[in-house]
């Protein structure tokens, strides 16, 4: 039972490349998240999804863009790197309106850019 | 402006001691209350929870209390045990019907039992 799978776990950018992180979950669930954690600033949100074929901003979304093409996938593009995107990434996914299920969160990736 | 705050950064407390971890929010819309733990090198992992219709829930070592009019929770782990040593998060998700079971949070408090 793999639950939340994101790949890769640890990248190295220079400024303006892109990149494109993989979220993947096998539980069958309708919402997924994606998440920045910085030091002294808790986890926040960058997009979200509420089912296949939808997204929809998040807190802070600049810089970013999303895709759901499948159900259990959920892909966080950064088209032109910046130093201030440097964090650890996370995805979660959640089943859809019940919120005493709470969000089930993958190992992160921790992302650098020079 | 953060609307979950976590106000102590870093705790340190005895094996077998209680550790009390404090959050406060400022908007009125937050209806339920989760508390994460987080280990290096891996995702936060879903502790316990709250809804605002209750001021206290329990779960084996670990309690969490609700303030509502002091917009103020805590989580209590009685007793503290070195397997305990993570950083917390608090988070809020609000009353809305809008989709999305959105949660804000907190920016942790990082929790060092010593044996």
């Amino acid at each position: 039972n793999a639950g939340v799978t994101q790949t890769p776990k640890f990248r190295v950018l220079k400024t303006g490349q892109s990149m494109t992180l993989l979220c993947a979950q096998d539980m069958n669930h309708e919402y997924m998240y994606w998440y920045r954690q910085d030091p002294g600033m808790g986890l926040r949100l960058i997009h979200y999804s509420v089912g296949e074929g939808t997204t929809a901003k998040g807190e802070v979304p600049d810089g970013y863009n999303v895709s759901r093409l499948k159900k259990q996938n959920f892909l966080l593009g950064l088209e032109s790197a910046a130093p201030s995107q440097t964090s650890v990434y996370f995805c979660a996914s959640s089943n859809h309106r019940d919120r005493s299920q709470p969000q089930h969160f993958g190992d992160g990736t921790r992302l650098s850019i020079l | 402006d953060q609307q979950v705050k976590q106000n102590s950064p870093s705790l340190s407390v005895q094996e077998g001691r209680i550790s009390i971890l404090n959050c406060d929010y400022t908007n009125s819309m937050f209806d339920y209350f989760l508390w994460y733990k987080k280990y290096p090198a891996e995702g936060p992992t879903f502790l316990i929870s709250i809804s605002s219709i209750k001021d206290k829930n329990e779960d084996g070592r670990f309690t969490v209390f609700l303030n509502k009019s002091a917009k103020h929770l805590s989580l209590h782990i009685v007793p503290s045990q070195p397997g305990d040593s993570a950083v917390y998060f608090c988070a809020a998700s609000p009353t809305t019907k809008a989709a999305g079971n959105k949660l804000t949070f907190g920016g942790g408090t990082r929790v060092l039992v010593k044996p």
